[in-house]
């Protein structure tokens, strides 16, 4: 069975732009979460999207987002890039919501540079 | 909110030895606490997991004990092998909170 995939894997923009990045659940899986770490702040979740709809949503700015199409697969959007957006975004899928305290796998990550 | 804290933030060991490390959560309705393995240009990968209603759970040579009242648990790697060479980070998910809260985690060095 293939993994979580996660396109791409690098990415450089600059300052105000916005970026798109994408995630592919493990097949059979209908949980999406995100993951920004970074050095500094280590793991910090993003948001989980279940069935197409955002169960939950960690604590950052509203320039951040993200969807769930039928197929599972999920994307999130960054808006109004700034420097400190710079990180690994990791993706996490899961059979069931992360309410029900399932095992999540993760993917390889989109390493992301903000210049 | 949730708060884990994971120690110690390195950790060097020789080849054969066992190593150990240790978190602490704060919320005592968390209930679900797996540990993550990450390889240097990887994303996490899930070596082994504990739920609230078990205290100790083995998978070869990887041990995960729960103490509830102290609210810490602790993986256990024994024999290590040059490839247990990574950062390793504890979670924990209180029950319905639907997110995992991450330790800051571990780099293993196994000398050889």
């Amino acid at each position: 069975k293939a993994g979580v995939t996660q396109t791409p894997r690098y990415l450089i923009k600059t300052r105000g732009q916005q970026v798109t990045l994408s995630c592919s659940p493990i097949s059979g899986h209908r949980s999406v979460s995100w993951y920004q770490q970074t050095p500094g702040q280590g793991l910090q979740f993003l948001f989980e999207y279940f069935s197409e709809t955002q169960r939950n949503k960690g604590n950052f700015p509203g320039r951040f987002s993200g969807r769930q199409f039928s197929n599972s697969r999920s994307e999130m959007n960054v808006s109004t890039l700034e420097l400190g957006d710079s990180a690994l975004y990791l993706c996490a899928s899961s059979l069931y919501p992360l309410a029900v305290n399932y095992e999540q796998y993760f993917g390889p990550g989109t390493r992301l540079t903000v210049t | 909110g949730e708060n884990v804290e994971q120690h110690p933030s390195t950790l060097s060991v020789q080849e054969g030895d066992s190593a150990v490390i240790k978190c602490t959560y704060s919320d005592s309705a968390s209930n679900y606490f797996p540990w993550y393995k990450q390889e240097l240009g990887k994303g996490p990968q899930l070596i082994i997991d504990i739920r609230s209603n078990v205290g100790e759970k083995k998978d070869q040579r990887i041990a995960v004990t729960l103490n509830k009242t102290a609210k810490h648990f602790s993986l256990h790697i024994t024999e290590t092998q040059p490839e247990d060479s990574a950062v390793y980070f504890c979670a924990a998910s209180p029950q319905g909170a639907q997110k995992l809260v991450f330790g800051q985690g571990t780099r293993l060095t196994i000398n050889p």
